[in-house]
């Protein structure tokens, strides 16, 4: 099984700043990794693919990096609907998700 | 548009089994794409459950293996949760959701349902 680990758990920043959220995997994974986005009372919504495709609709101030076991989600100037939590999820052996940050406005 | 909506029980007593429907409209259930389905216990973050093709092959979380079935009925364009021996840490809101190809990223979701367990 795939573990990954999602830091930090909470991100208090402010509207117009940067976030940075990352995601380990316990095992290589190449760049099968996405990121969604989830707010209170609603479904989870895919915002970055193959470690770094946006989904359709999703900003360009979203972007993904990395690759093997280090991935990143950068939101580069963070808008009032950007605060939700954030899920990493790989799909090499079977899916699993990551326990997810919470991006709280400050 | 893909559409998915969930439907089934709100309420299950423990030992009983928990029985979901995931409709889907706007694709077809035999489009070359995996049908998942996720829950999220209360405050917690995400569970893969399972996912199954359109020719039945399924692939399950080894930690509900023994309890969970997914299946798919073409007839009717949706596909199946069946979970057996059900407890309180069953409850959770379960959600149904597909990839838009073959690769398993969940482009689509249902806005999800609540299911207790509870007597």
């Amino acid at each position: 099984e795939i573990v990954l680990t999602q830091s930090p758990a909470t991100l208090s920043l402010s509207p117009g700043d940067r976030a940075t959220l990352s995601c380990r995997a316990s095992q290589y994974v190449g760049t099968y990794l996405a990121w969604y986005q989830q707010k209170p009372g609603q479904a989870p919504r895919l915002v970055i693919y193959e470690a770094s495709k946006r989904a359709i609709g999703v900003p360009a101030r979203f972007s993904g990096s990395g690759s093997g076991t280090d991935f990143t989600l950068t939101i580069s100037s963070l808008e009032p609907e950007d605060f939700a939590v954030y899920y990493c999820q790989q799909r090499v052996n079977w899916l699993s998700f990551g326990g997810g940050t919470k991006v709280e406005i400050k | 548009q893909v559409r998915l909506q969930e439907s089934g029980p709100g309420l299950v007593k423990p030992s009983g089994t928990l029985s979901l429907t995931c409709g889907v409209s706007g694709a077809s259930i035999s489009s070359n794409q995996w049908w998942t389905w996720v829950r999220q216990s209360p405050g917690k973050g995400l569970e893969w459950i399972g996912d199954v093709y359109h020719s039945g092959n399924a692939d399950y979380n080894s930690s509900l293996k023994s309890r969970v079935t997914i299946s798919v009925d073409k007839s009717k364009n949706h596909f199946s949760l069946r979970l057996t021996s059900v407890t309180a840490a069953d409850t959770a809101v379960y959600y149904c959701a597909t990839s838009a190809d073959l690769m398993k990223y969940l482009h689509h979701w249902g806005p999800g349902t609540l299911v207790s367990v509870s007597s």
